[in-house]
């Protein structure tokens, strides 16, 4: 089946500091997702990307859906300390929805 | 509503015993999707409706697991019996129409003992 690679799996970060975590998949999807997901809650939908090239904002977070349609990056900006959670990348083909491993971001204050 | 709603948000049981999740999905979405996620791992889908029809179980062990959505709203997940490695969150979401972005409900953390 479909695998999205994710990475970093985990980052450690001093407040303020800027962070890039991307995802790579041998397969071509129609959308991007990127999700957060908190403890002992479900994940929530941050950026969605729906064109090969597209970069999109939502506040301190830029998402680019990669050229090949295999990738996809997310960036945040000025870290605080509420950014501390998983986030997860989730490619969309069909209607199925495939997701990479996580990335764990720490943020020290 | 414009969330997804699920109950009971935590489920703890015996081995063998039958367990019920329950999702609402957010108002006027047509498609509805149970996922299990194991602790360290993102979420991978069990069932996928289609206003009140299944589009995609193909992951979804039917020998102990069933979904319905009778009416083409609210669903509901059952494992009979439970065993020991169905310990996971699951996580129902819904999406306005098959392809377009899915939203995630609070999620019920299910503990088989």
């Amino acid at each position: 089946g479909q695998q999205l690679n994710q990475s970093p799996q985990s980052m450690f970060i001093q407040e303020g500091e800027d962070v890039s975590m991307n995802c790579t998949s041998s397969s071509i999807f129609n959308t991007w997702l990127w999700y957060k997901q908190d403890p002992g809650e479900g994940p929530v939908l941050l950026i969605a990307l729906y064109k090969a090239g597209e970069l999109t904002s939502n506040g301190r977070l830029t998402a680019q859906f990669g050229i090949t349609r295999k990738d996809s990056f997310l960036n945040i900006s000025a870290s605080i300390p509420s950014d501390v959670g998983i986030y997860f990348c989730a490619g969309l083909s069909g209607s199925r929805l495939t997701f990479g491993e996580g990335t764990q971001l720490t943020v020290n204050p | 509503e414009a969330e997804v709603a699920q109950s009971p948000r935590y489920k703890i049981t015996e081995k063998s015993q039958a367990v019920a999740f329950w999702c609402d999905p957010i108002s006027g979405h047509a498609t509805l999707y149970w996922y299990r996620q194991i602790l360290g791992q993102g979420p991978e889908l069990l069932v996928q409706f289609q206003d009140e029809s299944v589009v995609d179980d193909s992951q979804l062990p039917k020998d102990r697991f069933s979904a319905e959505r009778l009416k083409g709203v609210d669903s509901t997940l059952k494992i009979q019996p439970a065993e020991l490695g169905d310990s996971a969150m699951y996580l129902c979401a819904s999406s306005l129409r098959a392809g377009s972005e899915q939203f995630f409900g609070p999620g019920t953390r299910l503990t088989v003992l």
